[in-house]
């Protein structure tokens, strides 16, 4: 099994600023098979990137990813009021898929 | 629309079982490879199990041997079935489509339910 280590467990930051998260995998993952989610209190996650570097459908352009091997990076440029939430990591190289225990963006 | 509607949630006392359903529209079940997640209390996510579209399935070990996915083409709606259930089943049930990729690979999940809650407590 894949494991996926996000940092830092949470992060604050204030709207406007740059936010990095990090995800790292305990082995080589391809590129094309890791994802990120954004979830909000009381909703189901929301697909934000897939492919490592790829923006799903609607998702704007302050969103990037970046990353291959064992270490990948979320970043938001520039951080909006609604974008405060929680983000995980997805790999979906082998069947039995995996995600990061998350991290939590907080409004500082 | 395509959306995913899960059901079937509910309180049950330790080593009972249990059902969830997960009703697609907007596309076919069969034709897509479709998952089980579930998060528990304050907790992160966990991926369960998956039924591709060729019909076979896997499971994470911490429920194998005890739930199974299945699917109704005819009801374009699959599955979990939960037998020996155990506190540590308590968490919200999500239903999550892979996207579809024209080679049938593995994807990210692009659309999911809105969830059902099992509650395993005696």
């Amino acid at each position: 099994e894949i494991v996926l280590t996000q940092s830092p467990g949470t992060l604050s930051l204030s709207p406007g600023e740059r936010a990095t998260l990090s995800c790292r995998a305990s082995q080589s993952i391809s590129s094309s098979y890791l994802a990120w989610y954004q979830q909000k209190p009381g909703q189901a996650p929301r697909l934000l990137i897939y492919g490592a570097s790829s923006r799903a459908t609607g998702i704007p352009d302050r969103f990037s990813g970046s990353g291959s091997g064992t270490d990948f990076t979320l970043t938001i440029s520039r951080l909006e009021p609604e974008d405060f939430a929680v983000y995980y990591c997805h790999q979906y190289v082998y069947s039995a898929r995996t995600f990061g225990q998350g991290t939590k963006l907080e409004i500082k | 629309e395509v959306q995913l509607v899960e059901s079937g949630g509910g309180l049950i006392q330790p080593g009972g079982s249990l059902r969830l359903s997960c009703a697609a529209s907007g596309f076919t079940v069969s034709r897509n490879h479709l998952n089980w997640v579930r998060q528990g209390p304050g907790k992160g996510l966990e991926w369960v199990s998956i039924i591709y579209s060729g019909g076979t399935t896997y499971y994470a070990d911490s429920v194998k041997g005890r739930f199974t996915i299945s699917r109704d083409n005819s009801k374009n709606t699959v599955f979990l079935h939960m037998n020996s259930l155990r506190a540590e089943d308590t968490a919200v049930y999500y239903c999550a489509r892979d996207a579809p990729r024209r080679d049938g690979y593995n994807e990210a999940f692009d659309i999911w339910g809105q969830g059902t809650m099992v509650s395993v407590s005696s």
